[in-house]
């Protein structure tokens, strides 16, 4: 199993500022990796596939780097909005065996 | 616009069953690969299942491998997830989720997801 880990657990950031949260993969996942957005009582929402390609509708403030074992999710100038957990996910395997992050919450600072 | 209704939920004691329904709309559904998610309270996401247009491939996470059952009825534009020797550790809010591609090969990453159902096992 592919291990997906996100750094930091909570980033403390306030209206305006860029926000860069990680996520790093136990091995190689090439570029299949995408990025959800889960709001407290909501359903997550794909924000990036393919490790930097944004999904139907997503704010360019959201942009997404990285291939191989390391990734990066980049807000540029986080609104109210953004404020939520962050989760990355790896689709490299088949017959799959997709694992997510533990997420990062980003919080008002 | 795409609608993804999850039902099915409730409280069951170990050991039970439960049948989880999610009906679609504003997509033709026979074209896409269904997963379904899991999120236990509180906690992060897990890939639970997911399968193909026609029904001709099903996966599952090893941790409900002969245990749960993933099925769909396109003519219904609906998918099915069968729980079964339910644990302590299924409790959780399960989700049902298109995969992004609607060119009937598998993107891997999903773009509609339902409001999810709270599954409790517990005694």
């Amino acid at each position: 199993e592919i291990v997906m880990t996100q750094s930091p657990a909570t980033l403390s950031v306030s209206p305006g500022e860029r926000a860069t949260l990680s996520c790093r993969a136990s091995q190689s996942v090439r570029s299949k990796l995408a990025w959800y957005q889960q709001k407290p009582g909501q359903a997550p929402r794909l924000l990036l596939y393919d490790a930097s390609t944004r999904a139907t509708g997503v704010s360019a403030r959201f942009s997404g780097s990285g291939s191989g074992t390391e990734f990066a999710l980049t807000i540029s100038s986080l609104q109210s909005e953004d404020f939520a957990v962050y989760y990355c996910q790896h689709y490299n395997n088949w017959p799959p065996m997709w694992t997510f992050g533990q997420g990062t919450k980003v919080e008002i600072k | 616009e795409v609608q993804l209704v999850e039902s099915g939920g409730g409280l069951v004691q170990p050991g039970g069953s439960l049948r989880l329904s999610c009906a679609a709309s504003g997509l033709t559904f026979s074209n896409y690969w269904m997963t379904w998610v899991r999120q236990p309270p509180g906690k992060g996401l897990e890939w639970v299942a997911n399968i193909k247009h026609d029904g001709s491939e099903r996966f599952y996470v090893d941790s409900v491998k002969g245990r749960f059952t993933i099925s769909r009825d396109n003519a219904k534009s609906s998918l099915y997830l069968q729980l079964n020797s339910l644990r302590a550790e299924d409790t959780a809010v399960y989700y049902c989720a298109t995969d992004r591609s609607p060119q009937q090969v598998v993107a891997g990453n999903f773009d509609h997801w339902g409001q999810g159902t709270l599954v409790t096992v517990s005694s």
